[in-house]
C-alpha cells in the first residue's frame, strides 16, 4: 500500500506562478524525498530532506518538512513550461531502505 | 552517459510467456532496487539488493517473479508465465551508502521498461 497522499492531485498554473504541493504521511520517517516524472518516462530526483532538517533549497525549489504533522510541501517558484510534469514526494522509513511513494501531483504549466 | 540504463524499453508479450529485463545501475552504486508503476500511481517497491544480496522482498513480488544480481553490478527481473495484470512500467534504480554512517542516499532511476500483456 502506498504511504504518502499528495495534495493536490492535479494542479493548473499559468507560467510565472509558483506552484506549491503537499504531502502528507503515516509513519515515522528517515528523509522524504520529491522526484518529478515526465509523461511516460523514468523519474528524476529533485531532492531530499531528512528528519532532523525543516526546510531546504535547491535553485527554484523549496521544501519543507513537518515531522510533528507528518508533512511536507514542495515550492516551485516562477513556474516554467518545461516543469509541466508528476510530482511524487516518497519515504523511506524505519530500518528499510524501500521508498514509498504517493500517487503524485500533476502540474501543468501553461505559457 | 553514467546513468542508470534499462533494457529493453519496451516489452509487448502474450500471456504465459516468460519476460526477463535487465538492469544497469551506475557504477559506484552499491544498492539497486526495482520498483513497478501502473497508470496514474506512483511506483511500488518489489526488491532492492546490497551488492549481489537481496535483502528485502515484497509480498508483491509473487513466486512467478525472481530477481537477481549475481556479481553485484547488473540485475534481472524475470517474471514468469505473464498475466494481462503484470502490464506495467518496471523501474530500476541505484543509490550508494555513506561508508562511514550506513546512510543511504537518493536513489536515481532508470527510463524504465513498459511490459505489455496481450
Amino acid at each position: 500500500s502506498q504511504q504518502g497522499e499528495e495534495d493536490p492531485q492535479a494542479l493548473s498554473i499559468q507560467e510565472g506562478e509558483n506552484a506549491t504541493m503537499n504531502c502528507s504521511y503515516k509513519t515515522s520517517i528517515n528523509n522524504l524525498q520529491w522526484y518529478r516524472q515526465n509523461s511516460g518516462r523514468g523519474l528524476v530526483h529533485l531532492i531530499l530532506i531528512r528528519s532532523n532538517e525543516r526546510e531546504k533549497h535547491s535553485g527554484r525549489l523549496r521544501v519543507t518538512l513537518d515531522t510533528s504533522k507528518k508533512s511536507s510541501s514542495l515550492l516551485i517558484t516562477a513556474s516554467r513550461a518545461a516543469d509541466t510534469a508528476s510530482y511524487f514526494c516518497a519515504t523511506a522509513q524505519g530500518g528499510s531502505e524501500k521508498l514509498v511513494f504517493g500517487k503524485g501531483t500533476k502540474l501543468t504549466v501553461n505559457p | 552517459d553514467t546513468g542508470v540504463s534499462q533494457d529493453p524499453r519496451h516489452k509487448i508479450t502474450k500471456r504465459g510467456q516468460n519476460v526477463t529485463f535487465r538492469c544497469d545501475p551506475i557504477s559506484e552504486h552499491n544498492r539497486l532496487y526495482w520498483y513497478r508503476q501502473t497508470l496514474g500511481q506512483g511506483p511500488e517497491f518489489l526488491t532492492y539488493f546490497q551488492n549481489e544480496a537481496q535483502l528485502e522482498k515484497s509480498r508483491l513480488l509473487s513466486d512467478r517473479f525472481s530477481a537477481e544480481r549475481p556479481k553485484g553490478s547488473f540485475s534481472t527481473l524475470e517474471i514468469q508465465r505473464t498475466e494481462q495484470g503484470d502490464s506495467a512500467m518496471y523501474l530500476c534504480a541505484s543509490s550508494s551508502t555513506n561508508p562511514t554512517s550506513g546512510g543511504t542516499y537518493e536513489q536515481y532511476f532508470g527510463p524504465g521498461t513498459r511490459l505489455t500483456v496481450t
